[in-house]
């Protein structure tokens, strides 16, 4: 059963501070996903990476996977306050039947203040 | 750009009743998700629908059943609403039926259960 963690889940940082987010994952795939939620709202996709070596970047947040370790990061650079919402990365399915769905890791709540 | 669109957006019953709820995919899309988020927790797949057959089936109770029609709406049916079935319904599209296709989100159906 394909599992999915992230690390750390509560991160509280500075405005200007720059951190990064880990997501890993139990089982062989290719797909990962990474999403940004606001309190009672929907999924807001940040990035869709499908090949080990991707990297992606938009604004102050880059993405990059490493299929082999099975990992990926979400780096935030001079974080400001409107980055504030919790991400979450999410792994396609291995093969079979499970080849579409999304199991979502456990979220980053992140809060920047001043 | 047209949207995943569901419905209704909130929804309140009691306990042992039943609830329907609706998604609409984005145009051409012919696949559907259904994710189901508790308070604070992460999404979690319950079925998905690929071209109107069922493609992948997650932790969904037997209480529940879903269907894709003919238009490629999809429809949750809920019956014996117990209080743990409170919770964000999201339901996502894709063209493909597989996640090499992003997933796009829709508002979620927001279900209370008294």
């Amino acid at each position: 059963e394909l599992k999915v963690e992230q690390n750390p889940l509560f991160l509280s940082m500075q405005e200007g501070k720059n951190y990064t987010i880990y997501c890993n994952y139990s089982t062989t795939s290719d797909r990962l996903y990474w999403y940004r939620q606001d309190p009672g709202k929907s999924l807001e996709s940040l990035f869709v990476l499908l090949s080990n070596g991707a990297v992606k970047q938009e604004g102050r947040l880059m993405a990059s996977l490493d299929t082999k370790a099975r990992l990926s990061t979400l780096h935030i650079t001079a974080a400001v306050h409107d980055l504030s919402a919790t991400y979450f990365c999410a792994v396609g399915g291995a093969g079979g039947t499970s080849y579409g769905k999304l199991t979502f890791g456990q979220g980053t709540i992140l809060t920047v203040h001043p | 750009a047209a949207g995943v669109i569901q419905s209704p957006r909130h929804l309140i019953k009691e306990k042992r009743e039943t609830a329907t709820l609706k998604c609409y995919p984005i145009p051409r899309h012919d696949t559907v998700y259904w994710y189901q988020q508790g308070p604070g927790q992460d999404p979690q797949f319950l079925i998905s629908f690929y071209e109107k057959m069922q493609s992948d089936k997650g932790s969904i109770p037997d209480r529940f059943s879903a269907q894709q029609f003919s238009d490629y709406h999809s429809e949750l049916n809920m019956s014996s609403l117990e209080l743990g079935d409170s919770a964000l319904y999201f339901c996502a599209s894709s063209y493909g039926g597989n996640s090499y296709n992003e997933q796009f989100f829709g508002p979620g159906t927001r279900l209370t259960v008294l």
